[in-house]
């Protein structure tokens, strides 16, 4: 039958662990790609970006890692936070395009 | 910081009537977005829009679809003749450039009955 929505992959962790999120995109053509965390009930907030000339980038408490060869895109929280607990989205585009696909979603849930 | 506002935060209207979703982008952006969100599911992109024109839109921008920039300051969305299945939330999203990262609004939850 169909189904009503997705089960979005469920990461839980301690607080003071670090937290790996991982994302595989579709397109090779694709040269920006953006992590967002969204809490509930709020817009995707935007939290570290990189473009398909790098393979890391490092912001605060956050790194993002870029595998082009296989499609692979991952995010490190470090010393994860309760407050870090939301639904985490990869998304993808061109610089030149504007428009973002967004993944599925990964829900971190944070244990104190 | 600036952000993207939309109004009105919840919308609920009867199947087959109009509704107009309202965003003010931040304001020294020139690219518009919406996107929407149904329950559970990832975030889709509708439409883009830059200097007063539409410049990509995707299958769900049918004709019952329709963006407007009314004055400097807003950024609409209209659904002609709702239909159950366009409840969902749905974002609006501004960006200085196409290079540069998108800023959401909190969105209008949009509920057809």
């Amino acid at each position: 039958g169909e189904s009503v929505g997705l089960h979005l992959p469920t990461l839980s962790v301690q607080e003071g662990d670090n937290s790996i999120i991982n994302c595989a995109y579709s397109n090779s053509a694709s040269d920006y790609f953006i992590w967002y965390k969204q809490e509930s009930g709020k817009g995707p907030q935007f939290i570290i970006d990189i473009r398909s000339n790098m393979d890391k980038r490092q912001g605060q408490r956050v790194t993002v890692l870029l595998n082009k060869t296989v499609k692979h895109l991952s995010l490190q929280i470090a010393a994860t936070q309760p407050g870090d607990s939301a639904v985490y989205f990869c998304a993808e585009g061109r610089l030149q395009g504007g428009k973002l696909i967004f993944g599925q979603g990964t829900e971190l849930s944070v244990k104190p | 910081e600036p952000e993207v506002t939309q109004t009105p935060s919840h919308q609920v209207t009867q199947m087959g009537q109009e509704v107009i979703l309202r965003c003010v982008p931040i304001s020294n952006h020139l690219y518009f977005y919406w996107y929407r969100q149904i329950l559970g599911q990832k975030v889709e992109f509708l439409v883009s829009f830059y200097n007063n024109e539409i410049s990509e839109k995707s299958e769900i921008f049918d004709d019952q679809f329709s963006v407007e920039r009314p004055d400097g300051s807003n950024f609409t969305l209209k659904i002609r003749s709702t239909k159950l299945e366009d409840s969902a939330m749905y974002f609006c999203a501004s960006s200085r450039d196409t290079d540069e990262k998108l800023f959401f609004g909190s969105g209008t939850q949009l509920s057809v009955l």
